[in-house]
This record gives C-alpha cells, sequence and structure tokens, in this order.
C-alpha cells in the first residue's frame, strides 16, 4: 500500500528564521510528487511538480527537492503570509490517475 | 477566469436527509474528483470520473453517490448512509496528462444539525 508521511505535523518559526518541512514515501513506481499549500477553510493551491530523484524546484522563498525516498521543502526567510498548511501528495505507477495525500504540515510563522 | 466552483460554502444535514454538493469548472478539463478532508488528516478520495458517463469508486465511497452527466459538472450526494459526514469536502479537477496537478475548489463544509 502507497504512504506518504509528512514530518513534523506543526512548525511554528520566527520571521526570517529559515526550515524545512519533509515528506517520506513508500510506493511502488512514483511517477510525481506534489506539493500544495492550504489556507484555513480554502482548498489546496499547487506550488510544485517533481518527477525524479535530483530534482528541484524554485518559487518565492519556496525551494523543493527530491531524493528517492522523500522531499524536503524548504523555506528561506519566512514571513507571516507563509503561514498555511503545507500538503504533499503523490502519484504512482499502479495508480497514476490518483493522488495519495500526507497529512500535512501546519506552519506558523510569527512576526 | 477559469476555476473550480464549488456550492454551497456551509452546508447542514439532518438526520436521515440526503445532500447533494455542487462542483462545477469551466477549465475544460476530463477529470474531475471529489475528496474528504477530516481535521489533522490528509485527503481522501471518495469518487472519480475521467470521462463524462463514467466514474470509479475511491476508498471511502460507501454512503456516497456521484454523476457525471455533463464534463463541466460533478455532484456528490452525502446520503443517510453515511453515518459521519461531518467533514469538509474538496472537488478537483485535472487535465488528459496524468502528470499535470489536480486543480482545487475552496470547498463545503458539510455539518449534522
Amino acid at each position: 500500500e502507497d504512504q506518504v508521511t509528512q514530518s513534523p505535523e506543526a512548525l511554528r518559526l520566527q520571521e526570517g528564521e529559515s526550515s524545512s518541512l519533509n515528506c517520506s514515501y513508500t510506493v511502488s513506481g512514483l511517477r510525481g510528487l506534489f506539493w500544495y499549500r492550504q489556507d484555513p477553510g480554502k482548498g489546496p493551491e499547487f506550488l510544485f511538480t517533481l518527477y525524479s530523484a535530483g530534482e528541484e524546484k524554485e518559487k518565492e522563498r519556496l525551494k523543493a527537492t527530491l531524493t528517492k525516498k522523500e522531499s524536503f521543502l524548504h523555506i528561506t526567510a519566512p514571513k507571516p503570509e507563509d503561514s498555511a498548511t503545507y500538503l504533499c501528495a503523490v502519484t504512482t505507477s499502479g495508480s497514476a490517475r490518483q493522488l495519495t495525500f500526507g497529512s500535512g504540515t501546519q506552519l506558523t510563522v510569527l512576526p | 477566469d477559469g476555476g473550480i466552483t464549488q456550492s454551497p460554502k456551509y452546508l447542514f444535514r439532518k438526520e436521515g436527509q440526503n445532500v447533494t454538493l455542487s462542483c462545477e469548472q469551466n477549465l475544460n478539463h476530463d477529470a474531475m474528483y471529489w475528496y474528504r478532508q477530516d481535521p489533522g488528516q490528509g485527503l481522501r478520495l471518495i469518487y472519480y470520473s475521467q470521462i463524462v458517463n463514467d466514474f470509479q469508486k475511491g476508498d471511502i465511497a460507501e454512503g456516497y453517490s456521484v454523476s457525471r452527466e455533463k464534463k463541466e459538472s460533478f455532484p456528490l450526494t452525502v446520503t443517510s448512509a453515511q453515518k459521519n459526514p461531518t467533514a469538509f469536502y474538496l472537488c478537483a479537477s485535472r487535465g488528459t496528462d496524468s502528470n499535470q496537478p489536480q486543480h482545487f475548489g475552496d470547498g463545503t463544509r458539510l455539518s449534522i444539525l
């Protein structure tokens, strides 16, 4: 069974304090790993897709990386507006049409 | 602007009642999905549809039903058989290529009266 585990469950940072969120996966045949941002009471907003180990994507203060076992979402010099829940999800060879989600990391950035 | 519209934003269900959640998209996407999100948990797949007039059960389909009569619309009915329906329901759509990301609406929060 495909499994996606995110850690930590919650993270509090001071503004400007860089850190990383982890998404580890146990799947057979990774096709793609997706990062989303979700604000309270809203639907997830797409951030990045990663397809192969060694791949990196960047957007403003966010950088996503991928290895054969896990993905990291690095947040550099975060601001309070980066506060949200960050979700990761995977598609696999066995279920290319479906996303399997982790339970998310709730990030709070304090001013 | 292209996007996914879910309605209503809040919905209340009485015991024994069926309720229907609406999902409409104008992205011209073939695939559409329904997820359930409970506090502190990830999204769980209820039903999905790859094409009009066809749909498949996801991991937690019991107590739910769907239809796909039009490409733009994928309504979800929460039946009285669903004993714990209180949750945040999210609809998503995706283009033809399975490597494309799914895009989400802003959800419907369903509560029991």
